[in-house]
């Protein structure tokens, strides 16, 4: 069956520039998951979704980063003025049941985020 | 900041070397998951131990969990040139909250 899927898998932004990455989860998952991770780094928790509800947004770095999950399938983050330091890819995680940290997690291919 | 520390950063081998991979929590945690991404790939999931002590076999991997759920193991015997990439472990914090390690990156030499 399909995956997780993203799209784009690689943007290029100018600094300033709105930039909006979609995630495309597992069918029927409840649980979706927004990371970003830094080259060599591992991911880091941005935010997540139970069905439509953003239940935890705790791990967003600004208020320029919005996410939103309006029928919860589809998930766009969206990031507003990028700044350099936004460079990173941003992975799309779901899992089939609600969230209490056992449900195993499924990884988009993630989409590769440079701004210039 | 991550919670999850890993060691070592990188680790080279030599084909049909053993390797290991450790986790260590700041904070006891329910289960700890372990996941491979190879490079230019996207984590994929391994395995998940739960239990205080659980040891768990996949082939040519061991996975070990601390007695007191705060650290954790990975071992790989006779590496092979397929299990290049990195390892990272993770482990639930708040609840919906996944902590991953920095991960080890795993380079095998044939």
């Amino acid at each position: 069956g399909a995956g997780v899927s993203q799209s784009p898998r690689y943007k290029v932004a100018k600094r300033g520039q709105d930039v909006a990455l979609r995630c495309d989860p597992i069918s029927g998952h409840v649980s979706l998951f927004w990371y970003q991770q830094a080259l060599g780094q591992g991911p880091e928790f941005l935010t997540y979704f139970q069905n439509e509800a953003q239940l935890d947004k705790s791990g967003l770095p600004s208020d320029r980063f919005f996410a939103e999950r309006p029928e919860g399938s589809v998930s766009t983050l969206k990031i507003q003025r990028t700044q350099q330091e936004d460079s990173a890819v941003y992975l799309c995680a779901s899992s089939l049941e609600v969230a209490g940290g056992q449900e195993t997690q499924y990884f988009g291919p993630g989409t590769r985020l440079l701004v210039l | 900041g991550q919670q999850v520390m890993q060691i070592p950063q990188y680790q080279h081998v030599q084909e049909g070397e053993d390797f290991t991979t450790y986790c260590n929590s700041s904070t006891t945690l329910s289960n700890i998951q372990w996941y491979k991404q190879r490079p230019g790939g996207h984590p994929v999931f391994l395995i998940q131990l739960v239990k205080s002590g659980e040891v768990k076999k996949q082939k040519r991997l061991t996975f070990q969990f601390g007695e007191a759920k705060k650290n954790s193991s990975l071992h790989i015997t006779a590496t092979q040139t397929t299990d290049v990439g990195t390892y990272f472990c993770a482990g639930p914090y708040n609840n919906n909250d996944m902590r991953f390690g920095a991960g080890t990156r795993l380079t095998v030499k044939p």
